[in-house]
């Protein structure tokens, strides 16, 4: 079945730094979106890509779809000690037009 | 925006108990929900779609007598879990796609614990 693959699964960082975290399908996606979960909360909707090559920003984070609609990224600029979080990409393409989540990316950084 | 609301958002129950958890688009019609389940560090997992006016659609190796979904109205979907074992603890999520877009709500979920 379709599965959507992310990584990593853990990023520690110092504040400041820059992080990124990678998704990739294995079939093309109509959409991709993103989500924020932060600890003890429920995923927060951040961002959806429809286009191919798409570009969006929302101040520090950039997000990204690929040519082929197949994978994404979302990169952190100088992150705060607020962008703690696990971090989810999901397309849409489930037989019953769910979303497949990533396994997400948990974001922790050290002030 | 859109909201949607789960209720309740915490219950402790004995093992054998059945626990109802309600999901609500609170100002918007919704003729689909999904329902999620997370474990500790792990992503959601869906486990049915459902559907006002008609029968759930469950997931692969979601046993559908034992998590009984009824999508009562427009705005409310309810999950049971019947007979709850510990096994089932677990953090239950539902959302609901917004009118014309792919862009899905998630309520705050529920976290269950079965002792």
């Amino acid at each position: 079945g379709q599965q959507v693959m992310q990584i990593p699964q853990y990023q520690h960082v110092q504040e400041g730094e820059d992080f990124t975290t990678y998704c990739n399908s294995s079939t093309t996606l109509s959409n991709i979106q993103w989500y924020k979960q932060r600890p003890g909360g429920h995923p927060v909707f951040l961002i959806q890509l429809v286009k191919s090559g798409e570009v969006k920003k929302q101040k520090r984070l950039t997000f990204q779809f690929g040519e082929a609609k197949k994978n994404s990224s979302l990169h952190i600029t100088a992150t705060q000690t607020t962008d703690v979080g696990t971090y989810f990409c999901a397309g849409l393409g489930g037989s019953q037009g769910n979303l497949i989540f990533g396994k997400g990316t948990k974001l922790s950084v050290k002030p | 925006g859109a909201v949607v609301s789960q209720h309740p958002s915490r219950v402790i129950c004995k093992s054998g108990t059945s626990v109802k958890i309600e999901c609500r688009s609170l100002d918007f019609q919704a003729t689909t929900m999904f329902w999620y389940r997370q474990f500790p560090k792990q992503s959601l997992m869906l486990m049915a779609t459902s559907n006002e006016g008609s029968k759930a659609t469950y997931e692969q190796g979601v046993e559908k007598d034992k998590f009984l979904i009824n999508h009562a109205s427009l705005t409310l979907s309810t999950l049971t879990v019947t007979s709850a074992h510990p096994e089932d603890s677990s953090f239950y999520i539902c959302s609901a796609p917004g009118r014309g877009t792919d862009t899905q709500y998630f309520g705050p979920g529920t976290r269950l614990t079965v002792l």
